[in-house]
């Protein structure tokens, strides 16, 4: 089946602009994650939608970052007034919970990421 | 959620088992050890988990401590197209299972 797509693929956007990137999980899986992993570093964890639960957003480095999950899809990640720092790979994953004892998911599927570059 | 250990990059031989070692001496007796790779310029794709036992799958087999201070990743056969970067990862449920990714081992499979 589709996994993970996201959208666009590569992302070159001016310092200072707003920009959306898209999200659409595996079709049935509740659970929606974003990451974004800057050059040669690991995965940072952004924000995590379950359900209809409000979201856990411990992640976002910072209130110009926002994203909302509609009718418990897609998803989109909005950076608004965009720096030069927020350069970096954004990967979107999902997951079905409830496959391990206490309710976690067996795995995360990832997308392919968009690449941001903020010049 | 507790540290992962992992060196930094290994090398193995094509056709050769690669054991890609991970410490995590902190990791409490709920949680997870889930592995994950990612293969240059993908989004990361898992492996295997466990929680006490030892694990097999298709793709490899993963071999946890009596004490559960270190696991071992066993990729049996390894090809060139195992070349990637290796995460492994301890998770407790009830944390939305938000994965914290350290750099991980960069496994290079060399023909």
């Amino acid at each position: 089946g589709a996994g993970v797509s996201q959208s666009p693929s590569n992302k070159v956007t001016e310092k200072g602009k707003d920009v959306e990137l898209r999200c659409d999980p595996i079709s049935g899986h509740t659970a929606l994650y974003w990451y974004r992993q800057s050059l040669g570093q690991g995965l940072e964890f952004l924000i995590y939608f379950q359900g209809n639960s409000a979201p856990d957003k411990s992640g976002l480095p910072s209130d110009r970052f926002s994203a909302e999950r509609t009718g418990g899809s897609v998803s989109t990640l909005t950076i608004q007034r965009t720096q030069q720092e927020d350069s970096a790979v954004y990967l979107c994953a999902s997951a079905q919970l409830g496959r391990l004892a206490g309710g976690g998911p067996y795995e995360q599927y990832f997308g392919p990421g968009t690449r941001l570059t903020v010049t | 959620d507790a540290k992962t250990t992992q060196p930094p990059s290994m090398d193995c031989a094509e056709g050769r088992a690669a054991n890609l070692p991970c410490n995590h001496s902190t990791i409490s007796g709920n949680e997870y050890v889930y592995w994950y790779r990612q293969i240059h310029s993908q989004g990361p794709q898992y492996i295997i988990h466990g929680l006490k036992n030892n694990e097999t799958n298709e793709m490899a087999s993963l071999i946890i401590t009596e004490d559960r201070k270190s696991s071992t990743l066993i990729l049996p056969h390894a090809t060139l197209r195992d070349t990637a970067v290796y995460y492994c990862i301890a998770a407790p449920p009830g944390s939305n299972y938000k994965l914290t990714f350290g750099k991980g081992t960069l496994l290079t499979v060399n023909p």
